[in-house]
């Protein structure tokens, strides 16, 4: 069964600080990964993308790593903001059917302090 | 461009109600995909049309749901009749499949209570 699974489910930090967040995958065939970003009441956001082919992928503060090979990808934010308080969601592509289907992790919550 | 535009934001109906929720895709793009947000399943695809036609919809609960795209800029999403088990936040999203990175933009969801 495809699946997606991420930790930790929540993460509180204080500004300033760096946090790691972790997506392990099942989802085959494989196409790509994708993280992305869901402030309250809003909806998801595409922060990275990438190919089984591709290592890891920045996007100002926020680098996403990938490992096909143990099907994990890791998402590290750099220097956190107030703004950056919001769910954060890791998302495999399975292209078996054609398109990109989009299988989605449960998310990780972050909360970052003053 | 606007993004995509979703409508009604929140819909409060009582059980037994029809609800129909309708998107607006962004100009150009030839995928709508609708999506179904709860706490216990998250984010959960729904159905996916490419050019008005409805391409997979494996994802559709049951036979109260059904939805359409009668041309490019519009779909809608229906429920008839509704339960209380359809609560949760409705997104729709669209794309412009070129290659297999394409980006799925997301509206802001309506937010659906069946009482």
């Amino acid at each position: 069964k495809n699946q997606v699974e991420q930790s930790p489910q929540s993460l509180i930090i204080l500004e300033g600080k760096n946090c790691t967040l972790q997506c392990n995958y099942t989802v085959s065939p494989f196409s790509n990964l994708r993280w992305y970003k869901q402030d309250t009441g809003r909806g998801p956001v595409s922060l990275t993308i990438m190919t089984f082919s591709e290592n890891t992928k920045s996007n100002g503060r926020y680098t996403a790593t990938l490992d096909a090979d143990t099907k994990q990808s890791s998402l590290h934010i750099t220097a956190s903001q107030l703004s950056d308080s919001a769910s954060y969601i890791c998302v495999v592509s399975d292209r078996s059917g054609g398109y990109n289907k989009l299988i989605f992790g449960a998310g990780t919550r972050l909360a970052v302090h003053p | 461009d606007a993004g995509v535009i979703q409508s009604p934001r929140h819909e409060v109906t009582e059980m037994g109600q029809e609800v129909t929720l309708r998107c607006k895709p962004i100009s150009g793009h030839n995928s709508l995909f609708w999506y179904r947000q709860t706490m216990m399943r998250g984010l959960e695809l729904l159905i996916y049309f490419n050019n008005n036609v409805p391409i997979d919809d494996s994802g559709m609960p049951e036979d109260r749901f059904s939805a359409k795209m009668p041309n490019a800029s519009f779909s809608t999403l229906k429920i008839q009749p509704s339960e209380p088990r359809d609560s949760a936040v409705y997104f729709c999203a669209s794309s412009l499949i070129m290659e297999t990175k394409e980006t799925q933009y997301f509206g802001p969801g309506t937010r659906l209570l069946v009482l």
